[in-house]
């Protein structure tokens, strides 16, 4: 069975500083998604960047980029330039077919 | 805001009853999702609802059920109530492409309390 793995239970970061948030998944399958979820205190589940397994090239949205190792199956999350608005839940996510699995999550605080 | 709408926002019952959660997907979109969150649990996939047919099914108990109706808005059912089904209760919807790198688009979730 799929399983992601989120080890930071938290995490801290000054504004404006980079912060990365790992993620490590164990899956046989060859052909799949992976994802980070922002959590904000409002609950409300919010995309945050994707990744196809079968692209080597690392997928950035904005101040947000990852770091994929497929073959060591780690999905990191890099913010850059952080705000206080990043301050949240993140969880790491793996989709093959119908399933979305989601990891613990990592609460990341950010401090002025 | 996701286009994704979900009501109640909270809804607190007691052990032993039944509740109906409702959700209606983001305009022009098929697929709708299930999610329970709980402190325990995490984030847990229930079921998936395609054009009004069941797609999918993960970790969803016996006692819930769901469907999607015609008008592609979706209802879950949960009965026999326990203290262990409080927990933060989420749909989502996609456009139903039938890719797994296709987005979802989460509602604000209900809020369920058992006492």
């Amino acid at each position: 069975a799929q399983t992601v793995t989120q080890s930071q239970p938290e995490m801290s970061v000054q504004e404006a500083e980079t912060v990365t948030l790992s993620c490590t998944y164990d899956t046989s399958e060859s052909d799949y998604y992976l994802f980070w979820y922002k959590q904000p205190p409002s609950r409300q589940m919010i995309l945050v960047i994707r990744q196809e397994a079968y692209k080597q090239q690392n997928a950035t949205e904005n101040r947000f980029s990852v770091n994929f190792q497929k073959a060591a199956k780690s999905f990191s999350l890099k913010i850059s330039d952080s705000q206080l608005g990043d301050a949240a839940m993140y969880f790491c996510a793996y989709r093959s077919g119908d399933k979305l699995i989601f990891g613990t999550g990592t609460r990341l605080q950010v401090f002025p | 805001d996701s286009g994704v709408t979900q009501t109640p926002k909270h809804l607190i019952t007691a052990t032993g009853q039944r509740v109906t959660l409702r959700c209606s997907p983001r305009s022009g979109d098929l697929s709708v999702y299930w999610y329970q969150q709980s402190l325990d649990q995490g984030l847990q996939f229930l079921i998936q609802y395609y054009n009004g047919e069941e797609r999918a099914k993960g970790n969803i108990l016996e006692r819930f059920s769901a469907q999607q109706f015609p008008d592609l808005h979706s209802e879950l059912n949960l009965s026999s109530l326990e203290l262990g089904d409080s927990a933060l209760y989420f749909c989502a919807s996609s456009a139903g492409q039938d890719y797994p790198g296709e987005t979802q688009y989460f509602g604000p979730g209900t809020r369920l309390l058992v006492l």
